[in-house]
């Protein structure tokens, strides 16, 4: 059974880096999927930041892709988030996902198959 | 403002059926893109619903269906019980601004 869990700092400073990783167990993340990460501002819906597939290729959401880098590290089997010069506004609960998205045909099915209960993030001064 | 629509809060009494909506638009929904469904309870991990539209993971009851016209989406839950009062998301995919998964608001569902 797939689980994943993240971990990093609960408290962030304005402007600086906030940085999680997403441990993974029950797969090999270099085995195929991607991964990727969700996050939930207090009282508000979920938005998605991006993920990175097992061939390396990114996707990042549009309005986050300017600060956002997603990697992996297979060998721990794990994968990580970068989202730099962040304000209150990126205070929320992080999730990371096991995604499957397959193109072969119309519509394409991109969806999250697994998550991880969350941590939350507070930025502040 | 979530680019996929639905009602804040829906209710029902146990072994009542109820129906949440997924309100998109011609970028989304409207454009062929399927809908995904998630119920999560606060201090868990989210859990995949439905996907393809209606179609259920190995693991969660019949009770729960899912369908799909024109521009929406709908979760219909049968024979409500009160485990099911989480919050319900819908997700699917929107063509603009160079492509992105997208979520519904979210509808809390209380079992009266």
């Amino acid at each position: 059974q797939v689980q994943l869990r993240e971990s990093g700092p609960g408290l962030v400073k304005t402007s600086e880096t906030l940085s999680l990783t997403c441990g993974v167990s029950g797969y090999s993340i270099s085995s195929g999927y991607c991964w990727g990460w969700v996050r939930q501002p207090p009282g508000k819906g979920l938005e998605w930041i991006g993920d990175i597939c097992q061939s390396g290729t990114t996707y990042y959401s549009p309005s986050l892709k300017s600060r956002v880098t997603i990697s992996a590290d297979t060998s721990k089997n794990h994968f990580s988030l970068r989202l730099s010069s962040v304000t209150a506004a990126d205070t929320a609960v992080y999730y990371c996902s096991r995604l499957l998205r397959y193109f072969a045909y119309f519509p394409p099915a991109e969806y999250f198959q697994h998550w991880g209960r969350g941590t939350l993030v507070t930025v502040s001064s | 403002q979530s680019v996929l629509t639905q009602p804040p809060s829906v209710s029902g009494a146990p072994g009542q059926r109820v129906t949440i909506s997924c309100t998109g638009s011609s970028s989304n929904i409207g454009a062929g893109y399927d809908v995904y469904w998630y119920q999560h309870l606060p201090g868990t991990a989210p859990k995949l619903l439905l996907y393809g539209n209606s179609n259920r993971p190995s693991g969660v009851p019949d009770r729960f269906s899912g369908t799909k016209s024109g521009t929406s989406a709908s979760l219909a839950i049968t024979g409500l019980q009160a485990e099911d009062e989480a919050y319900y998301y819908c997700q699917s995919y929107d063509t603009s601004l160079s492509g992105s998964l997208v979520f519904g608001g979210g509808t809390k569902l209380t079992v009266l």
